[in-house]
């Protein structure tokens, strides 16, 4: 199975500043990675597919890149309301797999 | 408006049963592959079993494989997860969720709030 790991495990970051995500794959997944946001007591939310690919309706300051098995999430100027958790999954290859989640949390 | 609505969680016994459903709509129901997903309390989420558009098509993960059931029944719009055995370890929300496409890309842009399921003597 394809082992997504995530880091850092936590970030603090304040308000307006840049966050970086990293999610590492044991086995190359081409681009078929996707990244998720999640808040307490909500489902998943989809906020980049095939690595770099904005989902409808999220805001042009995430964007996500990489190939293989590095890939990034960058969120370019933080918002109060993406303080959350984020975890990215592939499908490259059965089964479908999720990293552990990096939680952006306010300094 | 896309909605999918998950019910049919709750409290079992160990080695019990018990049936999710997962109520969609806004979307041509019967066109898309469906999955759930699941979260163990303070945990990531784990990808728990995949159906493909017309229920010809299932996947399973290791750790529910002879053991968990899904299908769908594309005229009520419904997904189902049929649970057996169940331990401890499934303790978990549970989310149904659809694929992003029509053709599959099995990355997932709309999921229910998601149901919970415990298993405690």
């Amino acid at each position: 199975e394809v082992v997504l790991t995530q880091s850092p495990a936590t970030l603090s970051l304040s308000p307006g500043e840049s966050a970086t995500l990293s999610c590492r794959a044991s086995q190359n997944v081409i681009t078929y990675l996707a990244w998720y946001q999640q808040k307490p007591g909500q489902a998943p939310r989809l906020l980049i597919y095939d690595a770099s690919n904005r989902a409808t309706g999220i805001p042009a300051r995430f964007s996500g890149s990489g190939s293989g098995t590095d890939f990034t999430l960058t969120i370019s100027s933080l918002e109060p309301e993406d303080f959350a958790l984020y975890y990215c999954q592939q499908r490259n290859k059965w089964p479908l797999t999720f990293g552990g989640g990096t939680k952006v949390e306010i300094k | 408006e896309v909605q999918l609505v998950e019910s049919g969680g709750g409290l079992v016994q160990p080695g019990g049963s018990l049936r999710l459903s997962c109520a969609a709509s806004g979307f041509i129901f019967s066109t898309y592959a469906m999955i759930w997903v699941r979260q163990a309390p303070g945990k990531g989420l784990e990808w728990v079993s995949l159906i493909s558009d017309s229920g010809d098509g299932t996947f399973y993960a290791d750790s529910v494989r002879g053991r968990f059931t899904i299908s769908r029944d594309n005229s009520k719009n419904t997904l189902y997860l049929q649970m057996n055995s169940l331990t401890a370890e499934d303790t978990a929300s549970y989310y149904c969720a659809k694929d992003r496409l029509a053709v599959p890309t099995y990355h997932f842009d709309y999921w229910g709030p998601g149901a919970r399921v415990t298993v405690s003597s």
